[in-house]
């Protein structure tokens, strides 16, 4: 089965501008989960969609960060404005139904963000 | 609050040789674990799980261990080879919860 596909690989941008992330879940996946991966650090969630419904996003910085799923499969992710802490991997992961309880996530290879 | 972290940030192991990762977890509440591995440039990958009604539990040349008296899970792999140099997180939730993340620990393997 085809795996978790996650655009751009890389981006570099200066302070203050705004960038966005797209990810394509496994076919048939229903939740859908952003995280954040700080270097030397393991993935912190910043929002959980079933469908596209937003289940969890109560660590995402609503002020700057923004997820959206229109149609329950692809998702996009945006910064605007990024602060230089923003810098790390962007990795996007998906499961069947039932959640991280019943199923394990399915990551992709994520974006590397980089904020000067 | 929950954490979950590891007791080793770097493991170094002679190919061929077994190789054992620790991971300690604070919520007494968790029931089922994951172990992920993570290549440089890659995302995790699912290696393994365990839920809390079990105490072992074997895969291909892995095998996790749970002890929950003392909040200690634990990933053997067995013959080391070079592609298993990684960075392997642990992680941990339970019903309804979000899946938390270690800090993660990485396995380098000398040939």
């Amino acid at each position: 089965e085809a795996g978790v596909a996650q655009s751009p690989r890389y981006k570099i941008i200066e302070k203050r501008q705004s960038v966005a992330f797209w990810c394509n879940p496994i076919s048939g996946h229903a939740t859908l989960y952003w995280y954040q991966q700080i270097l030397g650090q393991g993935p912190k969630l910043l929002i959980q969609f079933q469908n596209n419904g937003v289940v969890d996003d109560s660590q995402l910085p609503k002020d700057r960060f923004s997820a959206e799923r229109l149609k329950g499969v692809d998702s996009t992710l945006k910064i605007q404005p990024a602060k230089l802490e923003d810098s790390a991997v962007y990795l996007c992961a998906s499961s069947q139904p039932l959640g991280v309880h019943n199923s394990p996530l399915h990551f992709g290879n994520g974006t590397r963000l980089t904020v000067t | 609050g929950e954490s979950v972290g590891l007791h080793l940030p770097t493991l170094s192991v002679q190919e061929g040789d077994n190789s054992i990762i620790n991971c300690a977890y604070s919520n007494s509440a968790s029931d089922y674990f994951i172990w992920y591995k993570q290549e440089s440039g890659k995302g995790p990958q699912f290696i393994i799980d365990i839920r809390s009604n079990m105490d072992k539990r074997q895969g291909q040349r892995v095998t996790v261990l749970l002890n929950k008296t003392v909040k200690h899970l634990s990933l053997q792999i067995a013959a080391t080879q070079p592609g298993d140099s990684a960075v392997y997180f642990c992680a941990e939730t339970n019903q309804g919860g979000k899946l938390i993340f270690g800090q993660g620990t990485e396995l380098s393997v000398k040939p």
